[in-house]
Parts: C-alpha cells; structure tokens; sequence
C-alpha cells in the first residue's frame, strides 16, 4: 500500500516570498503524484500532476512541483506567493494501475502575511 | 456544467438519526466516490463506484452505505449517526477507471453529529 507524508501542518511566509511544501511518498510500485488545493470553505481542485516524462511539472497560478523518484518527493513550490495563495493543499498519491484510490496526506495550511 | 453537486451543505443530526448525503455529476463519468476530511488526517476514501451498480469499500466504511443505480448519482446513506462521523464529507468523480485522471470534487457538506 502507499502513503504519503506531508512533515509541515502550517507554512507561514511572507507575501512575495518564496515558499516550499513538502511531500514524500512511500510505495512499492510505481506512482501518480498530485497536489490538490483547497480554499476555505471550498472543495479540492487539482493543482498539478506528474504522470511520467519531465520530472518538474507546471501547474496553475504559477505553482510547479519536482518528481525526485530516489528521494520519493514531490515538493511543491511557488516563487513569490500572493494573499490569494491562502489556502490548504494536499498532495496525494495513486499506484499507476487498475484502480482509481488516491492517498492523500495530511495537508499543509498556507499562511500569506501581509 | 454543473460538475460535481452536492446537498445539503450543513447538516446536524442527533445520535442514531439516519440520513443521506447527495451527490450528483453531469460530467458522465464512470468513477465516483466519497471521503471525509477530518482535522489533521487529510481524506480518507468511504466508498466508491466504477459505475452503475458497482460499489466497493474504502478505507473507513463503517456506518456509511452507498448505491449506484444512475451514473450521474452516487448517494451515502448514515443508518445510525454517531458523534464519530462529525466531519466534512466530499463526493469526487472522474470519467473512468485510469489512474491518470483527474478526480473532480464537489463543494462538501459539513456534518455534525450531537
């Protein structure tokens, strides 16, 4: 079965800055990777995917996350964040066959300060 | 497109009420399913349908019944409410059994159990 770790419950940054959240997976086959977010009082969107090919993959409103298979990562990463960025995301994982279960970790609360 | 709809948003019921939660797609997708989020856990999978008049346990089924009998609706049923299935539930569909596809979710409902 996979899992995923996600170390970070709450990232505050600054707005502007730059900002990192951390994810790492854990399975015996190979895997899909996603990054969801969720805005308050909203449902999930999906913000990136990694299927196969490049290991670094563009998402929406300027988020990017970089496979790295040795370390089983999949950080998610933004370079200048804005007030809108707020929100809870999720990264989640899911075995390339069969069926269609994601695993979900914890989730990181984003924070923009002023 | 609608997307994924899902009624009521807020609930409150008392120990041993039964009710069912709503879920409805226009999307005609073949895969639904249902988590619930709860603080500090992430989603964790109820129930899901590969389509209609296929379901199959997930991860916490206990307490939770669900049918399939249309491909557009994807109802779960509480029998008997207990204070342990307080949580935000969300229903999520994707147009068929491949690992690569999107899962789209509906807004939630918040329910709580007294």
């Amino acid at each position: 079965a996979q899992s995923v770790t996600q170390l970070d419950s709450q990232v505050p940054v600054f707005e502007e800055a730059p900002v990192e959240l951390r994810c790492n997976y854990s399975s015996s086959v190979s895997v899909y990777l996603f990054w969801y977010v969720q805005y308050p009082n909203q449902g999930l969107q999906l913000l990136l995917k990694y299927l196969s090919g490049s290991t670094l993959v563009k998402g929406i409103n300027g988020f990017e996350a970089e496979f790295n298979k040795s370390q089983t990562s999949f950080h998610l990463r933004k370079p200048s964040v804005h007030i809108s960025d707020t929100a809870e995301y999720f990264c989640a994982v899911r075995t390339n066959f069969g069926n269609e279960k994601l695993t979900f970790g914890t989730g990181t609360r984003l924070t923009i300060i002023p | 497109n609608a997307g994924v709809t899902q009624t009521p948003k807020f609930q409150v019921l008392k120990t041993g009420q039964s009710m069912t939660l709503q879920c409805a797609q226009d999307m005609n997708h073949e895969y639904m399913s249902w988590y619930r989020q709860d603080p500090g856990m992430g989603l964790r999978l109820i129930h899901y349908s590969v389509g209609a008049g296929i379901t199959d346990q997930g991860e916490v089924p206990n307490g939770y019944n669900v049918s399939r009998s249309t491909t557009e609706d994807f109802p779960l049923r509480l029998l008997s409410a207990a204070p342990s299935q307080t949580s935000v539930y969300f229903c999520a569909s994707s147009y068929s059994q491949g690992s690569y596809n999107e899962q789209f979710f509906g807004p939630g409902t918040r329910l709580t159990v007294l």
